[in-house]
């Protein structure tokens, strides 16, 4: 089965640091372009971050950029986001999800792993 | 800043049409990217419904249908069902940000 399982979300304090993990199974994680999108509570969706198959592509939304690390090991299936001097804004789900090659749709998403900033 | 905008909220009778509607810019939609719409039921994980502005990935039903037109997109739904109520998202590439966007979101209540 096709699957992406986030871990690593939590309660952290403003300003502090937090890890998130994503493993994939069930197809050539190599091959794949994948993303991180989150989801504040009660709000919409907003992408995050994107990385090649390689890892030598990346992009960010501005909203995370300088203050957010998106890397994978294509050796162990896993994609990650590093996530440092967290703000109350950055209250969130957040998922991984796998891009259909070449077309810039997920098709494939994980069920999330909540992160909340708050003193 | 760049947005894709959707209507808060749409409704319709069982069996009925409803529409959502996708407006973009130059630097997403108009500049010819494709545009994928997304389900996400209560407290799950969006689900692919349509990508490359109208194709279905396989099991999603051929009462959702996609297009684009110009800076727009649409998604119909005709036959409406109690299961589809859920939010809906569009979503494309834009090309000043470098990246994904997504739409507002739109709520569908079946009445």
């Amino acid at each position: 089965e096709v699957q992406l399982v986030e871990s690593g979300g939590g309660l952290v304090q403003p300003g502090g640091s937090l890890r998130l993990s994503c493993a994939a199974s069930g197809f050539t994680f190599s091959s794949y372009e994948m993303n991180w999108v989150r989801q504040a509570p009660g709000k919409g969706l907003e992408w995050v971050s994107y990385i090649s198959s390689s890892g030598s592509t990346i992009y960010y939304a501005d909203s995370v950029k300088g203050r957010f690390t998106i890397s994978r090991d294509n050796a162990k299936n896993s994609l990650y986001l590093q996530m440092n001097s967290l703000r109350a804004e950055d209250t969130a789900v957040y998922y991984c999800a796998r891009e259909i090659r070449g077309k810039d749709a997920f098709d494939i998403w994980g069920q999330g792993t909540m992160v909340t900033v708050s003193s | 800043q760049s947005v894709l905008t959707q209507p808060p909220s749409v409704s319709g009778a069982p069996g009925q049409r409803v529409t959502i509607s996708c407006t973009g810019s130059s630097s997403n939609i108009g500049a010819g990217y494709d545009v994928h719409w997304y389900q996400q039921l209560p407290g799950t994980a969006p689900k692919l419904l349509i990508y490359g502005n109208s194709n279905r990935p396989s099991g999603v039903p051929d009462r959702f249908s996609g297009s684009k037109s110009g800076t727009s997109a649409s998604l119909a739904i005709t036959g409406l069902q109690a299961e589809d109520e859920a939010d809906y998202y569009c979503q494309s590439y834009d090309s000043s940000l470098s990246g994904s966007i997504f739409g507002t979101g739109t709520k569908v209540t079946v009445l």
